[in-house]
């Protein structure tokens, strides 16, 4: 089945004890991206990587990196989590530029640090 | 600077009464916009997007390039349509998303 699949779907850490989403997708698609929605916020684009190592910074990338080796995964890292990076995290995928727009998403991440 | 504003959180009709989400954009080039669709425990999905003018599952939109506005209309709404709605803004390489309106039809 096509699709976009996270791990892991919840975790609860402490702070500092650094930890990685991963994010695959089975559909060769070009772009990926990872978001954070926030109660009264939305969802806020983290990174995007528009191809295999590209990789690029959107809205609110502070403490958290990404690497894209592989066309298929797009990991989040966050080296050093804080408290307020406690947030439902996405990630998606898009075919190419020409199709861009249309973002396959992934079930969704619940991370908490306490 | 982009950004995607959504100004109902909350949003109430009456099954068969005409739904009306409202999205403004700001943005200086030229947009690509979408709406998103979260219904209960499924995934964030394309709802439909103003390049393709198209209508699905009886919503349309259409932008208002002049009011820059990209408003989610449906004539008669239905149960199935409560869900979570977010308008979004692509420029080439960023999405920006609205911060949703939360859509309940009442039987």
């Amino acid at each position: 089945e096509a699709q976009v699949t996270q791990n892991p779907r919840y975790l609860i850490t402490v702070t500092g004890k650094k930890l990685t989403v991963t994010c695959s997708q089975n559909m060769n698609h070009e772009y990926m991206s990872w978001y954070r929605q926030d109660p009264g916020l939305g969802l806020r684009q983290i990174y995007y990587s528009m191809n295999v190592e590209v990789t690029d910074k959107g809205d609110v990338p502070e403490g958290y990196k990404v690497s894209r080796k592989e066309k298929r995964n797009f990991p989040l890292i966050l080296e050093s989590p804080s408290p307020n990076q406690t947030s439902l995290y996405f990630c998606a995928s898009s075919p190419d530029r020409d199709t861009t727009g249309e973002l396959f998403f992934g079930e969704g991440s619940r991370l908490t640090v306490l | 600077a982009q950004r995607v504003t959504q100004p109902e959180k909350l949003l109430s009709v009456f099954k068969g009464a005409p739904v009306e989400l409202k999205c403004n954009y700001s943005y200086s080039g030229s947009p690509e916009l979408f709406w998103y669709v979260q219904y209960s425990r499924q995934r964030l999905q394309l709802l439909l997007r103003h390049i393709s003018r198209e209508s699905i599952k009886g919503f349309t939109a259409d932008l208002n390039k002049g009011e820059t506005s990209f408003h989610l209309k449906k004539p008669f709404a239905q149960e199935e349509d409560s869900a979570m709605y977010y308008c979004a803004l692509f420029t080439g390489n960023q999405f920006y998303f609205g911060t949703g309106t939360s859509l309940t039809v009442i039987p």
